[in-house]
């Protein structure tokens, strides 16, 4: 059974900072994918990064894959109450099975 | 976009009754559905993956006589939960993607359906 870390677990940050969250795996993974979701709703997809190494910035959201494709981080510029949210990562292990992160809940304080 | 919907959004039922929730994929064709539980302040952990026209396959430690999932159509899957009981109560959250088993396929998750049972 493949696992998919994330850290922190949870993470209450002032509006105006910058923050990180890791997800991380002991297995390669092909592809992977980042959620939002908000209480009562489905997960909105954020991201899809595939290569290893990859770069992608959606605003102030920058996604970073691993060059080893066994891990992925998140970063956020300037935090706004509007991030509030459950961060999910999930990554397809190459065996055709999708597999979520075990999530890291961001509350922004205002 | 892609638009998945759920119904019903909650559901509130008696011990041993059964529940019906339906996932549509609303202006695609969705050849492959997933159906995911979540509990309060966790993660997603996907129950089954259900393709059209044949049976759902389930992930390990889920019951399929408890958990009924059919996919009759390309833009419709069930998931019946069968006598259910308080601790079946959660969060229910389907998803669809475009391809059979493709590694780069993209899921729209629906908005969720939370199940309380008394």
């Amino acid at each position: 059974t493949q696992l998919l870390e994330q850290s922190p677990q949870f993470l209450s940050i002032q509006e105006g900072e910058n923050l990180t969250v890791y997800c991380n795996s002991s297995s390669v993974f092909s592809s992977l994918q980042w959620y939002r979701q908000e209480p009562g709703e489905g997960p909105v997809l954020l991201v899809t990064v595939v290569t290893g190494g990859e770069v992608k910035k959606l605003k102030r959201l920058t996604f970073q894959f691993g060059d080893a494709r066994k891990d992925s981080s998140l970063h956020i510029t300037a935090a706004q109450t509007g991030d509030t949210g459950l961060y999910l990562c999930e990554a397809n292990f190459g065996n055709e099975k999708l597999t979520f992160g075990t999530g890291t809940r961001l509350t922004i304080i205002p | 976009g892609a638009v998945v919907s759920q119904h019903p959004s909650w559901v509130i039922c008696k011990s041993g009754t059964s529940v019906k929730i339906e996932c549509r994929s609303l202006d695609f064709q969705a050849t492959t559905m997933f159906w995911y539980r979540q509990f309060p302040k966790q993660s997603l952990m996907l129950m089954a993956t259900s393709n059209e026209g044949s049976k759902a396959t389930y992930e390990q430690g889920v019951e399929k006589d408890k958990f009924l999932i059919n996919h009759a159509s390309l833009t419709l899957s069930t998931l019946t939960v069968t006598s259910a009981h308080p601790e079946d109560s959660s969060f229910y959250i389907c998803s669809a993607a475009l391809r059979r088993g493709s590694s780069t396929d993209t899921q729209y998750f629906g908005p969720g359906t939370r199940l309380t049972v008394l």
